[in-house]
């Protein structure tokens, strides 16, 4: 059981907008940075957002990340066949000194 | 453009000790303010962070879960960074990656991930 809890399942049609969801506690996201990744099944992770809602060279603003409380959602808008592909968020859980993973949501395009 | 590469048998038995590399290419591993981090990936399962490890090893962060049996260690000299990880069971059958994170900034650079299965 993952201490960051993420919907097991999303999915959209091309040029939808969706979102997944990502929900933890105060010490992880309500006083911690949130980071997102991306991964297509047999290659690596993906860093897509770091710091909340900020963008690594080459995503494309399509991905966007908001914040509330201990809470955060990605969204994804204009979806691609691309973007299929497993999504896990992530944050720094300090009653743990470590950091923690969501359970990832497998993203659908149909 | 900095790589990482796992290193390391894909095969290990049960209670022994899986021990994995991994070996940094295009930059330092000794410059920036970067941690070392090792994550891995049961298969269909989600992601878990094992841990991790500053540059100059002063600082080691581990999973609670695994901290009993694990340890990072670096090797500058090398450019390499290396997880021991003791006492293994079925259950630490998994994707293995390396990667690099800098600090609040998530981890950017990782490695292709080194399939180590633990079976007799």
């Amino acid at each position: 059981q993952s201490v960051l809890t993420q919907p097991p399942s999303a999915s959209g049609t091309p040029g939808q907008r969706v979102t997944i969801s990502c929900s933890g506690s105060s010490s992880r996201i309500g006083s911690n940075y949130i980071y997102w990744y991306q991964r297509v099944p047999g290659t690596a992770p993906k860093l897509l957002m770091y710091r909340n809602n900020h963008r690594p060279s080459g995503v494309p603003d399509r991905f966007s990340v908001s914040k509330s409380g201990t809470s955060a959602s990605l969204a994804i808008s204009g979806l691609r066949s691309e973007d299929e592909a497993d999504y896990y968020c992530a944050a720094w859980d300090d009653s743990l000194s470590a950091v923690v993973f969501g359970g990832g949501t497998k993203l659908t395009v149909l | 453009q900095v790589q990482l590469q796992e290193s390391g048998p894909g095969l290990v038995k049960p209670s022994q000790t899986l021990s994995l590399t991994c070996t940094v290419s295009g930059g330092s591993i000794n410059s920036g303010s970067y941690y070392w981090s090792w994550i891995r990936q049961p298969a269909g399962k989600g992601l878990e962070w094992i841990g991790r490890i500053y540059i100059s090893g002063s600082i080691i962060n581990y999973n609670p879960s695994l901290q009993s049996r694990v340890t990072l260690s670096i090797d500058t000299s090398k450019n390499q960074f290396s997880l021991n990880l003791s006492s293994v069971t079925a259950a630490d059958t998994a994707v293995y990656f390396c990667a690099r994170e800098m600090a609040a900034a998530g981890n950017d650079y990782w490695g292709q991930g080194l399939l180590v299965t633990v079976s007799s």
